[in-house]
């Protein structure tokens, strides 16, 4: 089972920062928090990853609370092909495994 | 960044045929390879791990003698979908993981109709 938990769904305005929650309480000192998405009827795309610390990169910035037991996507200014599935997943090496993620919406 | 393919990106087949799907990466070495398939509007489920020079790992519910995976090579993994069923349609996505980073990539996805 996934070891994540995401909002089914969530709309965000063209334009407008997207922030995407992720609950894993139960995640261990060695595993990696995971975001990819997945635009319809494609492979998941990578878009970043972090261990504790915050990091940004140039789709989106991960921001990782100090226990670690929640972390937030951001995507700063969405646009409309920012619409898919986003994963949040915690791996520490081995396969992935996805949860049912969260269909972002972003509305012009 | 590392980029792993994926051929073909559909097919059709008629019910009882095999079909062959293969898993590239391109620009690195994969000592591990993964298969995952996923139904729609459903995630990705885990089908089997892919060793080079080994046997497949299979989860549990995944039959081995009707998705045949072979690692032959550290580029190349393929899954032969053996006598498909029109309930074996689905889209098959692999990932492929770098030997030096460990770092995984996922294919494009290989979309599977059996009429």
């Amino acid at each position: 089972d996934a070891k994540t938990t995401q909002p089914p769904s969530m709309d965000c305005a063209e334009g407008r920062a997207a922030n995407l929650p992720c609950n894993h309480s139960t995640i261990s000192g060695n595993e990696y928090v995971y975001w990819y998405r997945q635009i319809h009827s494609q492979g998941p795309q990578y878009i970043i990853h972090g261990l504790k610390n915050n990091e940004t990169n140039e789709m989106a910035s991960l921001i990782i609370t100090e226990d670690r037991k929640s972390s937030t996507l951001i995507l700063p200014h969405a646009t409309l092909r920012d619409t898919a599935v986003y994963y949040c997943i915690v791996h520490s090496g081995q396969n992935f495994v996805f949860g049912p993620g969260t269909r972002l919406s972003v509305l012009p | 960044g590392a980029v792993v393919s994926q051929h073909p990106s559909r097919v059709i087949c008629k019910s009882g045929t095999s079909v062959k799907i293969e898993c590239r990466s391109l620009d690195f070495q994969a000592t591990t390879m993964f298969w995952y398939r996923q139904f729609p509007k459903q995630s990705l489920m885990l089908m089997a791990t892919s060793n080079e020079g080994s046997k497949a790992t299979y989860e549990q519910g995944v039959e081995k003698d009707k998705f045949l995976i072979n690692h032959a090579s550290l580029t190349l993994s393929t899954l032969t979908v053996t006598s498909a069923h029109p309930e074996d349609s689905s889209f098959y996505i692999c990932s492929a993981e770098a030997e030096i980073s460990y770092e995984q990539y996922f294919g494009p996805g290989t979309r599977l109709t059996v009429t």
